[in-house]
């Protein structure tokens, strides 16, 4: 069964640091999202991107995000400069293209911890 | 009012309990609803859709009441196994979820 996959599974960066995150989705998923979970708290959504651009965002995606697809296969989500409050995991979800299906599929997560 | 609320919980059950967790909604517009499994620092993964019929999936129940806004979850049999944390997961038309605190079970030998 395909799944999801994300690297690194964990990245420890110093604040003020740039970081990319990196999710290889399901091949037949075209939308696709980031999510982050701070430990103890609720998954929340951060970006939802289709056809090459954002489709969706929320208030948590500032300036200091962005995502993209660069290469047709890779879906990345890059921090500019890392806040300690940018600690959290950080799950990749896809979903097929079909309008009656909403249904996502998560990565394992990116375990981000900034010192 | 949270969009989406869940009791937190624990629940701690006995093996072969049965349990039930709701989850409430605020947006009447919701149009999407569904269960994910969530295990310590590990991704939700889907347990299952949840329909205006109800679906049933072995020893779990789901069902909708749109009228009151709520969504459920019954596990029958619990099984140690089914330790974990229980996210409700709610869409739009948008397609973005947003998600429940989550209800941790506690399955007890």
């Amino acid at each position: 069964e395909p799944e999801v996959t994300q690297t690194p599974s964990h990245q420890v960066t110093q604040m003020g640091q740039e970081v990319i995150l990196r999710c290889v989705p399901i091949s037949n998923h075209l939308y696709f999202y980031w999510y982050r979970q701070i430990l103890g708290q609720k998954v929340e959504f951060l970006v939802s991107f289709y056809n090459n651009e954002i489709s969706e965002k929320s208030e948590i995606f500032d300036d200091q995000f962005s995502v993209e697809r660069p290469d047709g296969s890779n879906f990345t989500l890059k921090i500019r400069s890392t806040k300690l409050e940018d600690s959290a995991m950080y799950f990749c979800a896809g979903k097929i293209l079909a309008a009656s299906s909403y249904e996502q599929y998560f990565g394992p997560g990116t375990r981000l911890t900034v010192t | 009012r949270k969009e989406v609320e869940q009791d937190p919980g624990p629940f701690n059950v006995p093996e072969g309990a049965t349990v039930a967790f709701n989850c409430t909604y605020s947006n009447s517009a919701s149009q999407s609803f569904f269960w994910y499994r969530q295990d310590c620092r590990k991704e939700p993964k889907l347990l299952m859709s949840v329909y205006s019929s109800g679906n049933e999936d072995g020893r779990f129940t789901a069902q909708l009441n749109r009228a009151s806004q709520y969504i459920s979850l019954l596990i029958r049999d619990s099984k140690l196994s089914d330790s974990a944390t229980y996210l409700c997961a709610v869409s739009s038309g948008t397609y973005k979820y947003i998600f429940g605190t989550g209800t941790r079970l506690k399955v007890l030998a």
